[in-house]
């Protein structure tokens, strides 16, 4: 079983839509909980940190985590054209574990939102 | 906004060769990253580098590889003998020293091997 999973995509969706990213994972020991976005040719760049269970909203943006369900969730309002990228949701462990720097990522899904 | 430098965007070298992927780190940042991403593939931790020693290796991370930072601003990962599957974009990224601070990623280098 993969560490993260991640549905590929593509996921086209007109403006103005509510887009809904979603990531599951096996590995209990991640505890923080990221969303980056990548534009093509750029590198990833942090949209949402959290590492509690719940919500946390920033703008149109709100990043949803279930630890129980192993489930993270980022989801979109009011989509816009500008909103179009690769959506990659990262994750990495507690503090005191041998791998707490390193971030694990999901394989991305590349978002499209028409006009 | 500080952002994470990298140089060259794009570099292309025979197989065999060593190469020098270069960074400059946000300036107040402490730990210093650099991942990898295969076309097509996930983005894949490399090492982790802090007060000027690896804190954190994958099993990428073999003796082909080495990490420095030659002086206060630059952080370079260096790549022995390179080989064909070493053809990948190589993200550079750093972050405050804290446990939690997230991690900012620069625009990467394509590294070619033909």
């Amino acid at each position: 079983q993969k560490e993260v999973e991640q549905d590929p995509g593509p996921l086209s969706v007109p403006e103005g839509a509510i887009v809904s990213l979603n990531c599951t994972y096996s590995n209990s020991a991640f505890q923080y909980f990221m969303w980056y976005r990548q534009y093509s040719r750029k590198g990833p760049e942090l949209l949402m940190y959290t590492y509690s269970s719940g919500n946390k909203e920033d703008g149109r943006f709100t990043a949803q985590v279930d630890k129980s369900s192993k489930y993270i969730s980022l989801f979109i309002r009011d989509s816009q054209p500008s909103d179009s990228a690769t959506y990659l949701c990262a994750m990495k462990s507690t503090p005191f574990s041998g791998s707490a720097r390193q971030l694990t990522f999901g394989s991305g899904t590349q978002l499209t939102v028409l006009p | 906004e500080p952002e994470v430098t990298q140089t060259p965007s794009h570099q292309v070298t025979q197989m065999g060769q060593e190469v020098i992927l270069r960074c400059v780190p946000i300036s107040n940042h402490l730990y210093f990253y650099w991942y990898r991403q295969i076309l097509g593939q996930k983005v894949e931790f490399l090492v982790s580098f802090y007060n000027n020693e690896i804190s954190e290796k994958s099993e990428i991370f073999d003796d082909q590889f080495s990490v420095e930072r030659p002086d206060g601003s630059n952080f370079t990962l260096k790549i022995r003998s390179t080989k064909l599957e070493d053809s990948a974009m190589y993200f550079c990224a750093s972050s405050e020293a804290g446990r939690n601070q997230p991690q900012h990623f620069g625009d990467g280098t394509r590294l070619s091997i033909l």
